[in-house]
């Protein structure tokens, strides 16, 4: 399977800060990579998907890049409802797999 | 609109099965290229995939869980129902079902359902 390990596992930011997100494969996963956002209690929210695609309704200060290995989330200026745990998630190959995440904190 | 919501017990001994059911709206398991799909995240760890069911009942499930895992859909009645079977402690777990969007991702989730097993 593919191994997708992310970092840092956690980033301290301030609001209006830009944080930056890494995603890196063991083996080419293409662009299909996604990125979802969750907050404690709730389910998994898409973000990005095929890299840099935004899913419907989510704000543009989110930007995802990369193919490949390795791929970056981006959040231009941090708002307080930003944070939260971010994972990415291959479907390149079998089985689809998840990041361990990481983790926004203010 | 589109809505997910597990339903299914909360506590199961293990060795026994577990049955969980997706009820959902907004879509058609009856539409060309839909697929509803479980995924689970241990208390405090990442998600992991289990399984998907598409519109013309073509299954999918992780091959490390394929032999304890069955996935059904009744179109009828917009339901999916996942089975695993020999329940373990480290199969406690939220239990989650969503939407699939461009094969393997997914788009809309349940609110989830936390399973615990326990003698």
């Amino acid at each position: 399977e593919v191994v997708l390990t992310q970092s840092p596992a956690t980033l301290s930011l301030s609001p209006g800060e830009r944080a930056t997100l890494s995603c890196r494969a063991s083996q080419s996963v293409s662009s299909f990579l996604a990125w979802y956002q969750q907050k404690p209690g709730q389910a998994p929210r898409l973000l990005i998907y095929n890299a840099s695609n935004r899913a419907t309704g989510i704000p543009a200060r989110f930007s995802g890049s990369g193919s490949g290995t390795d791929f970056t989330l981006t959040i231009s200026s941090l708002e307080p409802e930003d944070f939260a745990v971010y994972y990415c998630q291959q479907r390149s190959n079998w089985p689809p797999t998840f990041g361990p995440g990481t983790k926004v904190e203010i | 609109q589109i809505t997910l919501k597990e339903s299914g017990p909360t506590l199961v001994k293990p060795t026994q099965t577990l049955t969980l059911t997706c009820t959902f709206s907004g879509f058609s398991l009856r539409s060309s290229g839909v697929g509803v799909g479980w995924i689970r995240q241990s208390p405090g760890k990442a998600l992991e995939w289990l399984a998907l069911i598409y519109w013309d009942d073509d299954k999918r499930y992780s091959p490390f869980l394929k032999s304890r895992l069955t996935i059904t859909k009744d179109t009828s009645k917009n339901q999916v129902v996942l089975t695993m079977t020999n329940m373990d402690a480290v199969d406690t777990a939220t239990y989650y079902c969503a939407h699939s969007f461009r094969g393997y991702f997914f788009d809309y989730w349940g609110q989830g359902a936390l399973v615990t097993v326990s003698s």
